[in-house]
């Protein structure tokens, strides 16, 4: 079946640096999603990537969906204390199909 | 976008057991899909909850394991049946939704079930 792999697994960083973590598949996908999950809340939608080459910001966020269509990255700017999370990618083949998703980055921050 | 209620947010049940968990949604969507993740996990798709007619599992899924309903296009139900210390996860409905520029699926905040 289809499968992302994500890298890292975890980041310790000093707040005001930059982080960047990325998603890599076998398969397309027609989007890429970026979630950031906190200690017992759901996913939240960071970014949606569309088309093959899209960089899109958000605030400090920034990702691209890979020319290929089979990998992705997100960066985070300035890092602060807030970013602590699990970080998400999820490739979706089809509008409105299922997402399969990576494995998270877990991301600490120091401050 | 659209919000999403989950309902309980986490219980404890005895092994051999069922549980219901609610998902309700403040506005009319196409798709909704139940998650389960386990502790220190990613996501795993459970099944797309299809309104009027029976969801479609992912491999490893079941039925008669987990049961789902969606009457209309604002809620469904997912039930855990005759539990054991296994089915021990976060327990997440989504739903797609469209608004701004972001077309993706919003997750309610999950159920956090253990079977003892």
């Amino acid at each position: 079946g289809q499968q992302l792999n994500q890298s890292p697994q975890s980041m310790f960083i000093q707040e005001g640096e930059d982080v960047s973590m990325n998603c890599t598949s076998s398969s397309i996908f027609n989007t890429w999603l970026w979630y950031k999950q906190d200690p017992g809340e759901g996913p939240v939608l960071l970014i949606a990537l569309y088309k093959a080459g899209e960089l899109t910001s958000n605030g400090r966020l920034t990702a691209q969906f890979g020319i290929t269509r089979k990998d992705s990255f997100l960066n985070i700017s300035a890092s602060i204390p807030s970013d602590v999370g699990i970080y998400f990618c999820a490739g979706q083949s089809n509008q409105g199909g299922k997402l399969i998703f990576g494995q998270g980055t877990e991301l600490s921050v120091k401050p | 976008s659209a919000v999403i209620s989950q309902k309980p947010s986490r219980d404890i049940c005895q092994r051999g057991t069922s549980l219901t968990i609610q998902c309700q949604v403040d506005s009319q969507v196409t798709m909704m899909f139940w998650y389960r993740q386990q502790p220190g996990q990613s996501l795993t798709l459970i099944a797309t909850a299809n309104q009027g007619s029976e969801a479609t599992y992912e491999s490893g899924f079941v039925i008669d394991k987990f049961p789902i309903s969606r009457p209309n296009l604002t809620f469904s139900t997912l039930t855990v049946s005759n539990m054991s210390p296994e089915d021990s996860s976060i327990y997440l409905c989504s739903a797609s939704t469209s608004g701004s520029n972001l077309y993706g699926y919003t997750f309610g905040s999950g159920t956090r079930l253990t079977v003892v």
